[in-house]
């Protein structure tokens, strides 16, 4: 049974680009989470989605950010325009559906770093 | 903000030693977990305890939880070389909904 799995592992964008982080999440679990981690810091939550729902996302920046996730297919964390405050890891996780007040199991990260 | 905090921000110890950390939170919670960051690396979950226990183990884990100050310890007994990483709590507080509030991490290093 895969991990959590997310790509690219590494991104590198200039300023005014489009990044576009993938996470497929363990094989049924149907609950994903984004976080975002800066430099020398703890996560900072970002979004939780289901399939097909977005469950709550207090921690989304208001602009340039979005998030899905599809019937079918990965979630895409999407942030447009990005500038150098966007470089961090990112990083997604997943929970099963039976008890989402458990552990979730996180996944390599993705590593964006804006020129 | 319900983040918690750890203590210490750094530990360096020396093989076969025990290392304690600590975290506390600012509001009442529906459990607590602690997790392991290698360098440059993803999380690694290492154990989970709820608002109604006390005191878990797992291995060379001991976990211990106090609602009423609203803390919480992780000691690692025996500690090698291999342990060394960043170590973070991180809370699913009450009425939070599912996700998890992280705290600042502990950077622990142990050396040979």
């Amino acid at each position: 049974n895969a991990g959590v799995m997310q790509n690219p592992r590494h991104l590198v964008r200039r300023r005014g680009q489009e990044a576009r982080l993938r996470c497929s999440p363990m094989k049924g679990h149907s609950h994903v989470y984004w976080y975002r981690q800066l430099p020398e810091e703890g996560l900072k939550f970002m979004v939780y989605l289901q399939k097909e729902n977005i469950i709550d996302e207090s921690g989304m920046p208001k602009e340039r950010f979005s998030a899905e996730f599809p019937k079918e297919g990965p979630s895409i964390l999407r942030i447009q325009q990005v500038v150098r405050g966007d470089s961090a890891a990112y990083f997604c996780a997943s929970s099963p559906p039976s008890d989402p007040h458990n552990e979730q199991f996180f996944g390599p990260g993705t590593r964006l770093t804006v020129l | 903000s319900q983040q918690g905090e750890e203590d210490p921000q750094a530990l360096s110890i020396q093989e076969g030693e025990n290392a304690t950390m600590n975290c506390s939170y600012k509001t009442s919670i529906n459990n607590l977990q602690w997790y392991r960051q290698n360098s440059g690396r993803g999380l690694v979950h290492l154990i989970l305890i709820r608002s109604n226990e006390r005191e878990k183990h797992s291995g060379r884990l001991r976990v211990t939880l106090d609602t009423s100050k609203k803390s919480s310890s992780l000691l690692i007994t025996a500690s090698r070389a291999a342990d060394t990483a960043s170590y973070f709590c991180a809370t699913q507080y009450t009425g939070g909904g599912n996700k998890l509030t992280f705290g600042t991490g502990t950077q622990l290093k142990v050396e040979l």
